[in-house]
């Protein structure tokens, strides 16, 4: 079934540690998107990207870093967890600026 | 920059009406989408508008005004399943795509 896949689906990290958030579409969509979403503050855009090669930052992009070496996958990585990255993470995509986005099931990072 | 604003919480009988009002304050656009996001779920797709006007789909219809900023998602015939968060994103450009903080909406019988 086509769609957009995220791993893992929880985790509990020690703080200081690196963690890396995988997603992949196979619907060969040019944009993808990390959102994390937070109590009262919905999704925030942490990093975006137009196009496999290019990449984008959101509203909070500090503590983050993504690449998008091709157009099927958009990993998210935290260098040095900190606890206030607790929250769930969602993944998207989609084919164009005036097209749905298609979101992933999300992974829930408990940052201790 | 972006700024969207929609309620908090809203709160209808089963069968009413419900209207959810968004705003938006963006450097640029490239139209605005209305998303539904269940408990412990991944948003799904409601509703797309890029020009000015009403777009009717079953039991949901989106409103656009660009030169006001605004929007509205109409929510008709409320059924409990549609207690749920109701979230308004905007397309800047460049493939940006921004949220608002969401709408929780709670249907009693």
């Amino acid at each position: 079934i086509a769609g957009i896949t995220q791993a893992p689906t929880s985790q509990i990290l020690a703080a200081g540690r690196r963690m890396t958030l995988r997603c992949t579409q196979d619907m060969r969509h040019n944009a993808m998107y990390w959102y994390r979403q937070d109590l009262g503050l919905g999704l925030r855009l942490i990093h975006y990207s137009n196009t496999a090669g290019t990449t984008g930052k959101g509203e909070v992009p500090d503590g983050y870093s993504v690449s998008r070496a091709n157009t099927d996958d958009f990993p998210l990585t935290l260098a040095s967890a900190v606890p206030s990255q607790t929250s769930v993470y969602f993944c998207a995509s989609s084919a164009g600026e005036r097209t749905e986005a298609f979101f992933g099931q999300g992974t829930r990072l408990t940052v201790v | 920059g972006q700024n969207i604003d929609q309620p908090t919480e809203m709160t209808a009988t089963e069968g009413a009406i419900v209207q959810i009002n968004c705003t938006y304050q963006t450097s640029g656009f490239n139209g605005l989408f209305w998303y539904q996001q269940h408990a412990g779920e991944a948003p799904t797709f409601l509703s797309y508008n890029v020009l000015d006007g009403l777009e009717e789909k079953g039991r949901f219809s989106s409103f656009l005004s660009r030169s006001k900023g605004y929007s509205y998602l109409l929510l008709k015939e409320l059924q409990m399943k549609d207690s749920a968060s109701y979230l308004c994103a905007v397309t800047e450009g460049d493939y940006k795509l921004s949220f608002g903080a969401g709408t929780t909406v709670t249907v009693r019988a």
